[in-house]
């Protein structure tokens, strides 16, 4: 069983749609970051959470340490947001990221 | 200046050729890292530097060899590669000690 793990695997969503991808981990951290990556390579760090709730535009990140759960939601969807948005965590032991498998996300118009 | 700048974009060797992937940054960044990421797979951790001094080589084979001639540039030396290393490196940066990563756009590697 991976420690982090996020879903769904692959998500569709037409243009407008509100969107979650979820993210399962089972270790303490001291930090946990979402990623978008899109076609070509680029990774850029969206959010990266200890507490609570962060936003950022359309982005808004949760964070429910009790439950070692995070959420990644998008609002007003568009086609520009398309990509493979991974959930990484640090234990609080470690001095490595430990990745989610990634959440392949396409919004069609 | 916020950027990771890779090069080359795209890169094609054979299995006994030498080449080199170049990272850069400008940030002030003392730490910096090589991920090597496949198809539909989550980045692994190759490397990591530390003040210009390597501090995690996470079992890598030795046909890769890093190198940090600087605080603001990171090399990956490559050398007998194998066909399973065709694959997506990437470069990061942070502050030593700092949450925040900075990803450069990568190096598609294909070994013929």
């Amino acid at each position: 069983k991976n420690e982090v793990e996020q879903s769904p695997q692959n998500l569709t969503a037409q243009e407008g749609e509100f969107i979650t991808i979820n993210c399962s981990y089972s270790v303490g951290i001291s930090a946990l970051h979402w990623l978008q990556q899109h076609p070509g390579g680029g990774i850029v760090s969206l959010f990266m959470l200890s507490s609570g709730k962060k936003k950022h535009g359309r982005l808004i990140a949760t964070i429910n340490i009790q439950e070692k759960h995070s959420s990644l939601h998008i609002t007003a969807s568009h086609p520009r947001d398309s990509a493979v948005y991974i959930c990484a965590v640090r234990e609080t032991s470690g001095s490595r990221l430990t990745f989610g498998e990634g959440t392949q996300l396409t919004v069609n118009p | 200046d916020t950027e990771v700048t890779q090069t080359p974009k795209h890169l094609v060797m054979g299995m006994t050729n030498k080449k080199s992937l170049k990272c850069e940054q400008h940030m002030g960044h003392r730490a910096m890292y090589w991920y090597k990421q496949k198809a539909k797979k989550p980045p692994e951790l190759m490397f990591v530097y530390s003040y210009e001094k390597l501090s995690i080589n996470e079992s890598v084979p030795s046909r890769f060899s890093p190198e940090c001639p600087n605080s603001s540039l990171l090399n990956l030396h490559l050398h007998a590669l194998q066909p399973e290393d065709s694959a997506l490196y990437l470069c990061a940066s942070s502050q030593v000690g700092s949450e925040k990563l900075f990803f450069g756009s990568g190096t598609q590697l294909s070994v013929l």
